[in-house]
């Protein structure tokens, strides 16, 4: 158990709807990612807060978006969902920014019907 | 072209072998992280290697790192079952603070 959790484990929807995946981090971590794996483009990072701010940001469509709240959980919000946005999203935290050690949780599998 | 390169993509060992799965970076690395994936389900970390001739060990598996080469290894010694798995390297290429770039990964079977 990394001390990431995700919520839902899984999610079905439709094509042009929304979803919003919820990550807890590991007690005492400031810094979430997100990641995005398919079985064509890999695993892929999207975006990273550090203490309420996004720090950096990576391929994430203009359809989803991300916040983290004063209590350092963090939500990935998907928009105009299309079938090629079904995949694994994975969020991982460290302690900081930087060169730490990223745990993952058990991620969301995400599929669009 | 992958920025971060893995071979092989796949392996098939009988147990008890050694083998090594091999990570090159296109740029210059700032840390490399191993990984391990079981299908569809979360990463479980395994090794951080720093500074060029690092090397690690997390009970039968070590990992080092070259850094002129651009380059990690990971060798498992004397393979069991349990070390099946996916293999993900991930690489900070920017040391800018946490994006981190994978390799497509090695999938690992051990036979018994």
């Amino acid at each position: 158990d990394s001390g990431v959790t995700q919520t839902p484990k899984h999610l079905i929807t439709a094509t042009g709807q929304r979803v919003t995946l919820r990550c807890s981090p590991r007690s005492g971590d400031l810094s979430v990612y997100w990641y995005q794996q398919s079985l064509d483009q890999g695993l892929q990072f999207l975006i990273q807060y550090y203490n309420g701010e996004e720090r950096a940001k990576g391929n994430i469509l203009e359809r989803f978006s991300a916040q983290q709240f004063p209590d350092l959980h963090s939500e990935l919000n998907l928009s105009s969902l299309e079938l090629g946005d079904s995949a694994l999203y994975f969020c991982a935290s460290s302690v900081a920014g930087g060169n730490q050690p990223q745990h993952f949780g058990d991620g969301t599998r995400l599929s669009i019907l | 072209s992958q920025e971060l390169e893995q071979s092989p993509q796949s392996l098939i060992v009988q147990e008890g072998k050694n083998l090594t799965i091999n990570c090159t970076s296109s740029k210059t690395l700032y840390g490399l992280y191993w990984y391990k994936q079981k299908y569809g389900e979360g990463l479980i970390f395994l090794m951080m290697l720093q500074k060029g001739g690092e090397e690690k060990s997390h009970e039968k598996i070590t990992a080092k790192l070259d850094e002129k080469k651009q380059q990690s290894s990971l060798h498992i010694t004397a393979s069991q079952p349990s070390h099946a798995g996916i293999y993900l390297c991930g690489a900070d290429m920017d040391n800018q603070g946490g994006k981190l770039i994978f390799g497509q990964g090695t999938e690992l079977s051990v036979k018994p």
